[in-house]
């Protein structure tokens, strides 16, 4: 069963770009989280989806933003990149419903650098 | 809300020693509690977790845990280290309000191993 995969694995942005990451699930997952680590700050929760909706959010300016699509897949946005925003984003993916582990399964994490 | 506390930033231990990595936590009623683990430049693989029934938990590679509700605590043990086991290790909480995907991660811990 291949992992949660998340594309670009590195790139490189301006201040004032925006940025978009993409998340496949593990298949039959339909639970999607997205995480921010930084040096700093460490790993903050972003935002959930499931079922194409936004579940759970985190504490996050409105210039960060995802969706869901109906096949699970995920993307999330960042506009107006800031120099703070450069960290590893990790998405994670979940089952729900029966068996539920009560695990997430993380991607290696798609790395911004805002120069 | 929810915090995590990981008073420990490094930890070295000697191959084959015991280890223990404390984790102090801070809800109003009982939570998720959960230990992950992060290699370098890797995402993060779930060890164990708790979310009710026998306190003493059981995970992958050896590691277990014990949730102590007079303590606030849910420290992560091992009795003989491996130097596979150098990472970085997470201790994370989560409401059982918002499930096990929005969680609240403390700032982990760096286990080194020596020879």
């Amino acid at each position: 069963k291949a992992g949660v995969t998340q594309t670009p694995r590195y790139l490189i942005k301006t201040r004032g770009q925006q940025v978009t990451l993409s998340c496949s699930p593990i298949s039959g997952h339909r639970s999607v989280s997205w995480y921010q680590q930084t040096p700093g700050q460490g790993l903050q929760f972003l935002f959930e989806y499931f079922s194409e909706t936004q579940r759970n959010k985190g504490n996050f300016p409105g210039r960060f933003s995802g969706r869901q699509f109906s096949n699970s897949r995920s993307e999330m946005n960042v506009s107006t990149l800031e120099l703070g925003d450069s960290a590893l984003y990790l998405c994670a993916s979940s089952a729900t419903g029966t068996p539920n582990t009560g695990e997430l399964f993380f991607g290696e994490g798609s790395r911004l650098t805002v120069l | 809300a929810q915090s995590v506390t990981q008073p420990d930033i490094h930890i070295t231990v000697s191959e084959g020693a015991s280890l223990e990595l404390r984790c102090n936590y801070s809800y109003g009623a009982t939570p998720y509690l959960f230990w992950y683990v992060q290699s370098p430049g890797q995402g993060l693989q779930l060890l164990l977790k708790y979310f009710s029934g026998d306190t003493l938990v059981q995970g992958i590679k050896g590691f277990e845990a014990e949730f102590k509700r007079s303590q606030s605590s849910f420290n992560l043990r091992k009795p003989s280290v491996h130097w596979s086991d150098a990472a970085e290790y997470f201790c994370a909480v989560g409401a059982r309000s918002t499930g096990f995907q929005k969680l609240v991660f403390g700032t982990g811990t760096r286990l080194l191993v020596s020879p």
